[in-house]
């Protein structure tokens, strides 16, 4: 059972340019979130999607934007690179089998850097 | 608001038990995670408690859950140089409205083992 896959490994931008990250969730998961994480840091959360729209969001601009396409796989576009954006990007899969429960599985993340 | 806030750094020597120590603020808190981070690589799930629960023990892993402190810790028995990593305490918030959660990270504590 493949878990969640992430391309590319890793990026390199220079400012101003956009960029497209993409994640295929674990099988049989519905739900993919985004999380950014900054050197030395936690990740942080920036939206999460399933059923196609996007259903809650942290505390990111609109420069971060995000699709979810049939097959459950998803993008997160980020347009207008600033230095700021260099991180990890990692995106998670969950499901809401038995209930409410939705434990997210992290995939190996693509890390991004913005010269 | 969502806070959660770890110790940076500890160090035990190889077979010695660890304890890392996790606060969180929002009391909302339904589920807390602990996630294993190797360099380089994406987050481990390694062991949740839901917030109603005080212990669970899973092999190796123990986690402490005090409410009234808001208080979570995770016990590593025996510990291997394997366990080296860096280990973060997740809070996730139920969302009524959709039933899908974010997560919330605290900053990480980086476990060191000494052979």
């Amino acid at each position: 059972d493949a878990g969640v896959t992430q391309s590319p490994t890793h990026l390199i931008k220079t400012r101003g340019q956009q960029v497209t990250l993409r994640c295929s969730p674990k099988s049989g998961h519905d739900t993919v979130s985004w999380y950014q994480q900054a050197l030395g840091q936690g990740p942080q959360f920036i939206f999460q999607y399933y059923e196609e729209e996007e259903r809650q969001r942290g505390n990111f601009p609109d420069r971060f934007s995000g699709h979810q396409f049939p097959n459950y796989s998803s993008e997160l576009n980020v347009n207008a690179l600033l230095l700021g954006d260099s991180a990890l990007y990692l995106c998670a899969s969950s499901d809401k089998s038995g209930g409410k429960r939705d434990t997210q599985y992290f995939g190996p993340g693509t890390r991004l850097t913005v010269l | 608001g969502e806070d959660v806030e770890q110790s940076l750094f500890l160090s035990v020597r190889e077979g010695d038990s660890s304890v890392i120590n996790c606060t969180y603020t929002d009391s909302s808190s339904t589920y807390l995670y602990w996630y294993k981070q190797e360099p380089g690589a994406g987050l481990q799930l390694l062991t949740y408690i839901f917030s109603n629960m005080d212990m669970k023990q899973d092999q190796r892993l123990t986690v402490l859950l005090n409410k009234k402190d808001k208080h979570l810790s995770l016990r590593i028995a025996d510990t291997q140089t394997g366990d080296s990593a860096i280990y973060f305490c997740a809070e996730s918030i139920d969302q009524m409205d959709t039933g899908r959660r974010a997560l919330t990270f605290g900053s990480g504590t980086r476990l060191q083992v000494q052979p």
